[in-house]
């Protein structure tokens, strides 16, 4: 089966750097993604990583070791606009191709 | 607007009765995802299909169905409705089921806005 852990919320103030952690479990792994979600609205993608490595995409970074099973987001200089739940997904290919996702880290940015 | 369109965006109906929620994929995606998200909690999968076909399956409970039409569209049909299954549903789109040529073999899913379903 599959397995995804992160921490259910974080504060962190406006202009700061914040990093959420990932850890996951799954026998066939195919990549991690982590989305962005407001509350009451869709999820929204904002990186994809397959190998080892740091994946920058402007302030946002996402890091995956696949040998530890960890990934982590990092958001830099963070804006009131961030506060959201982040969403770490696994794609797994056991039994089908299906992206799993975690319950979510609830990001509160305070001024 | 991210191109996946989900109908009825708010339904409210009684314990026993029987719902269908309604997906058309973005434009050029052959597979449809289906996922539950229940108050507080994480995007529970349901069932995929790509181009008509059952591909993967989750936790999805007997009293639930899905299918894809010929045209793309997916329906999920809830049956027997408990108070339990009020929720948030999402339907989401990729161009393939296992990969997608725009981010070098990922598979990004689109999600829409969702369906909510509150059930009395």
């Amino acid at each position: 089966g599959q397995n995804i852990d992160q921490p259910t919320e974080m504060t962190a103030t406006e202009g700061a750097i914040v990093q959420i952690n990932c850890t996951y479990q799954t026998s066939g792994f195919n990549g991690l993604f982590w989305y962005q979600q407001h509350a009451g609205e869709a999820p929204t993608f904002l990186s994809y990583n397959v190998l080892d490595g740091l994946e920058e995409k402007g302030r946002f970074s996402s890091f995956l070791s696949r040998s530890k099973g960890y990934s982590y987001l990092l958001l830099k200089e963070l804006q009131m606009k961030d506060s959201a739940s982040y969403l770490c997904a696994v794609r797994d290919n056991t039994g089908g191709f299906k992206t799993i996702f975690g319950a979510g880290t609830r990001l509160f940015v305070k001024a | 607007d991210s191109g996946v369109t989900q109908t009825p965006k708010h339904l409210i109906t009684a314990t026993g009765q029987r719902v269908t929620l309604r997906c058309s994929p973005r434009s050029g995606d052959l597979s449809v995802y289906w996922y539950q998200q229940s108050l507080d909690q994480g995007l529970q999968f349901l069932i995929q299909y790509y181009n008509g076909e059952e591909r993967a399956k989750g936790n999805i409970l007997e009293r639930f169905s899905a299918q894809q039409f010929p045209d793309l569209h997916s329906e999920l049909n809830l049956s027997s409705l408990e108070l339990g299954d009020s929720a948030l549903y999402f339907c989401a789109s990729s161009v393939s089921g296992d990969r997608d040529r725009g981010l070098g073999g990922a598979n990004v899913l689109t999600f829409g806005a969702g369906s909510r379903l509150t059930v009395l």
